[in-house]
């Protein structure tokens, strides 16, 4: 079944405690993305990967850091989680697309990240 | 840059009644629109997306969404909801000129309460 993995489901946390969520995509899709899902501002970027070794910022990068060893994963990386970071994180892929925009974005089931 | 607005952040409507949730978009380039689905403790799905040609476009579970350039606005619509469509909805635009037009920008989400 085709999907996109994302562990744990839930995560409670203190201040300063380096974290890491995976997330893992079987569809071979070249693109991949971070997104928080905060309650009034919808999804926002953290950030994405065009490719292996490939990433970039999104519109709110701040305190996360990701990498891109492999195709399949791109884990969001947490050194010194603040409580300003406390939201659902969604990880998403899709097939690369040029100018067709054909390709939707699937969607993990979420990641519940409460920082105290 | 692209923004997305959503005009309602929750819709209460009965059974079997009609809907329509409001999107607009700013944008200076072309784009590509999209309504995406979330139920309660899942990710994000595809409802439909519009790319080119036709502005009416149907999506799953009979949702429909409409394309209007002038008034830069892509509802979505469906003719008689059911209690499964409680969910919430969120439109998401990316730009259809940049080659890799993965990035979709979010609304922040219109929460459908279907009542019976």
């Amino acid at each position: 079944e085709a999907q996109v993995t994302q562990n744990p489901r839930y995560l409670i946390t203190v201040t300063g405690k380096k974290l890491t969520v995976t997330c893992s995509q079987n569809m071979n899709h070249e693109y991949m993305s971070w997104y928080r899902q905060d309650p009034g501002l919808g999804l926002r970027q953290i950030y994405y990967s065009m490719n292996v070794e490939v990433t970039d910022k999104g519109d709110v990068p701040e305190g996360y850091k990701v990498s891109r060893k492999e195709k399949r994963n791109f884990p969001l990386i947490l050194e010194s989680p603040s409580p300003n970071q406390t939201s659902l994180y969604f990880c998403a892929s899709s097939v690369r697309t040029g100018a067709s925009g054909n390709s939707p974005l699937h969607f993990g089931n979420g990641t519940r990240l409460t920082v105290t | 840059a692209q923004s997305v607005t959503q005009l309602d952040s929750q819709v209460p409507v009965f059974e079997e009644a009609p809907v329509e949730l409001r999107c607009n978009y700013s944008s200076s380039v072309s784009v590509y629109l999209f309504w995406y689905v979330q139920y309660p403790n899942q990710g994000l799905q595809l409802l439909l997306k519009y790319l080119s040609g036709s502005t009416l476009v149907k999506g799953i579970n009979g949702f429909e969404a409409e394309f209007n350039k002038s008034q830069t606005s892509f509802h979505l619509r469906k003719p008689s909801v059911h209690i499964s469509d409680t969910a919430e909805y969120f439109c998401a635009v990316s730009d259809s000129v940049q080659a890799g037009a993965n990035n979709l920008f979010f609304g922040t989400g219109t929460r459908l309460t279907v009542i019976p």
